[in-house]
């Protein structure tokens, strides 16, 4: 059974840093690319970015480019997302997902159940 | 930012067909795939159909997808209550390199 289950989330102040974790089991990680998708409170889906099975490709969403970085640790069978100069418009559930194939924007076909993370003063 | 815009709302009794449009350009719906997600209240999304036409395993046949030149439409026919949902399409965009998401489309059966 796939599982993903995210990390890391919380409040955090402005211009400030926090590092989400998804875990993730019951398939070969490193076969798959995997993304970052985040929905504000009473809002709709934001794709974050995206990275390759093997880690050697990323894609980011301008709104957190420069800002966010992606990684993952497939000995680890680990996703993280570092976010760095932390804004009150990034508070917003944060969902890890896996796609369907080893590289590009093939369709998700996993979600996890999302870390919520809270930018406040 | 959303560059695949969807209606807001779609409506009908049980029973009925609704469909849900979802209006893109030639840089993501034209050239790319188009995968169609439901999100029930309080939980994550969840993949309905993927590649424009596939319904992603175990989803019933009443939902199908389609796609012409810009655009794509999800429809949902025999309307159930337990279809009150979120609905959001999503491709990849060539110019931006960056996937989208459309605005989302709450189904409310009456």
């Amino acid at each position: 059974e796939v599982q993903l289950l995210e990390s890391g989330g919380g409040l955090v102040q402005p211009g400030g840093s926090l590092r989400l974790s998804c875990a993730a089991s019951g398939f070969v990680f490193s076969n798959y690319a995997m993304s970052w998708v985040r929905q504000a409170p009473g809002k709709g889906l934001e794709w974050l970015s995206l990275i390759s099975g093997g880690g050697d490709q990323s894609y980011y969403a301008e709104s957190v480019k420069g800002r966010f970085i992606i990684s993952r640790d497939n000995s680890k069978n680990t996703l993280s997302l570092e976010m760095t100069s932390l804004r009150a418009e990034d508070t917003a559930l944060y969902y890890c997902a896996k796609r369907s194939r080893p590289a590009g924007a093939y369709a998700v076909d996993y979600w996890g159940q999302g870390a919520l993370v809270t930018v406040s003063s | 930012q959303s560059v695949l815009t969807q209606p807001p709302s779609a409506s009908g009794t049980p029973g009925q067909r609704v469909t849900i449009s979802c209006s893109g350009s030639n840089s993501n719906i034209e050239s790319n795939h188009v995968h169609w997600y439901q999100q029930l209240p309080g939980t994550a999304p969840k993949l309905l159909i993927l590649a424009d036409t596939q319904r992603s395993s175990g989803v019933p046949d009443r939902f199908s997808g389609s796609k012409s030149g810009t655009s794509a439409s999800l429809a949902i026919s025999g309307l159930r209550s337990e279809d009150e949902a979120d609905y959001y399409c999503a491709a990849w965009d060539d110019s931006l390199s960056v996937e989208v998401f459309g605005t989302g489309t709450k189904v409310t059966v009456l």
